[in-house]
């Protein structure tokens, strides 16, 4: 089976530019994660879909990123104007059930730099 | 606050060699525990899952323990190889929340 795919594997752009990183998650997963990596740093969560909706996105960080899932199969994160804080590694992971007992499987990133 | 700690940041060892990576947790309440390994460009990719009733498990040559009591895991590599350096990732899940907290990770470095 296909795993996670990310797209693009790296981007640089300049501040104030936008970016759209997109997501497909492995085929029946309803579940959908976004998660970001900042050089030296922890991974942290972003959101979580079930299907198209968003079931928590306590850790989006402003207002300038923006998540869909439409139709509930592939996922877009906008960042909107980018700032050089946003500079990191963006994963996403998906699964098939929701909770701390199932494991995730990751997508390899999209590695972001705003210069 | 859930924390996760790892030590060390950075390990180089020679092919052959045996290691051991540290992971502390104030995670609560604790519901698993998972090491990952992330090799460069990559994601990371689940090496074991332990709960809190587990000691010990193992995966070919990583064995995960875990010490609930003390809060503390270390993941240990048997016979290293050149494949096995990457980062590795200590992530514990609480009971309370399916968000999981993770480590910063060890980079291990693997020399012939």
């Amino acid at each position: 089976e296909a795993g996670v795919t990310q797209f693009p594997s790296h981007s640089v752009i300049e501040k104030g530019q936008t970016v759209t990183l997109r997501c497909d998650p492995i085929s029946g997963h309803d579940n959908l994660y976004w998660y970001r990596r900042v050089m030296g740093k922890e991974i942290k969560f972003l959101l979580h879909f079930v299907k198209e909706s968003k079931q928590d996105e306590s850790g989006m960080p402003n207002n300038r990123f923006l998540a869909e899932r439409t139709g509930g199969t592939y996922s877009t994160l906008k960042v909107q104007p980018a700032e050089l804080e946003d500079s990191g590694v963006y994963f996403c992971a998906s699964s098939q059930e929701t909770g701390a007992n199932y494991g995730y499987t990751f997508g390899s990133g999209t590695r972001l730099t705003v210069v | 606050k859930n924390q996760v700690e790892q030590s060390p940041q950075s390990l180089i060892i020679l092919e052959g060699k045996n290691c051991t990576l540290q992971c502390n947790y104030t995670v609560s309440p604790f519901s698993n525990l998972r090491w990952y390994k992330q090799d460069t460009g990559r994601g990371p990719v689940s090496l074991t899952i332990m709960t809190f009733s587990e000691n010990t498990k193992s995966n070919g040559r990583y064995t995960a323990t875990l010490d609930a009591d003390t809060k503390q895991s270390s993941l240990h590599i048997t016979a290293s190889q050149l494949s096995d350096s990457a980062s590795y990732i200590c992530v514990v899940n609480s009971g309370g929340s399916y968000i999981p907290t993770f480590g910063r990770g060890t980079s291990l470095i693997v020399h012939p």
